[in-house]
């Protein structure tokens, strides 16, 4: 059982290039997200799955898309690369259980955008 | 603007000292949760309240959700070196729930 697993774990990209991100979980989980950390900001929400086939936006939407094609995998796309993306992204899978609410994270991919 | 605001930023204290973490907001949330984090890792969820008034205890660790479940806090007894990292709180808004809203963080470090 590994989790939630991110790919790559560390990018450069240059102002323009586009990239996916990789997010898989093997529980079984309907819910999936991804959060940016910036410094002094905290996590914010950028894209969300309540299931297979179904996504929405979060805070901070602008310059990302993602799609659920399998219950699995989670990817994010970077149209075309700004330096205001350089943060770290995290891959968040949640279950709600018998009244009980857990997310887990992924260990992240630090991107920096020049 | 920041939905949650979480106090202290930063916070150092002696090994067995008590310390209590706040996380507030003016808006409801359906529920809220408790997060640490260590450098360079994604944060590990701690517990989440959902009922207005709501005290959970992990160990040494109790949360309390506000009555109007507009604020929460995370009280350490006996803090030890091990406890050291970052402590996010997050709220749930949203018509299912699915929204969550970080707060800045509490940065604590426990000195042996």
């Amino acid at each position: 059982n590994a989790g939630v697993t991110q790919t790559p774990k560390f990018q450069v990209l240059k102002t323009g290039q586009s990239m996916t991100l990789q997010c898989a979980q093997d529980m079984n989980h309907e819910y999936m997200s991804w959060y940016r950390q910036d410094p002094g900001m905290g996590l914010r929400l950028i894209h969300y799955s309540v299931g297979a086939g179904i996504t929405d936006q979060g805070e901070v939407p602008n310059g990302y898309n993602v799609s659920r094609s399998t219950t699995e995998d989670f990817p994010l796309r970077l149209l075309s690369a700004a330096p205001s993306q350089t943060s770290v992204y995290f891959c968040a899978s949640r279950t709600v259980t018998g009244g009980t609410d857990t997310q887990y994270f992924g260990p992240g991919t630090r991107l920096t955008v020049l | 603007t920041q939905l949650l605001e979480q106090s202290p930023q930063f916070l150092s204290i002696q090994e067995g000292e008590n310390l209590t973490v706040y996380c507030n907001s003016s808006s409801v949330f359906s529920s809220l949760q408790w997060y640490r984090q260590e450098p360079g890792e994604g944060p590990v969820l701690l517990v989440t309240v959902v009922t207005g008034g709501e005290v959970k205890k992990l160990k040494r660790l109790t949360f309390q959700f506000g009555d109007a479940r507009k604020d929460s806090s995370l009280h350490i007894t006996a803090a030890q070196p091990g406890d050291t990292g970052l402590y996010l709180c997050a709220g749930a808004q949203g018509f299912t729930g699915n929204q969550f809203y970080f707060g800045t963080g509490t940065s604590l470090t426990v000195i042996p």
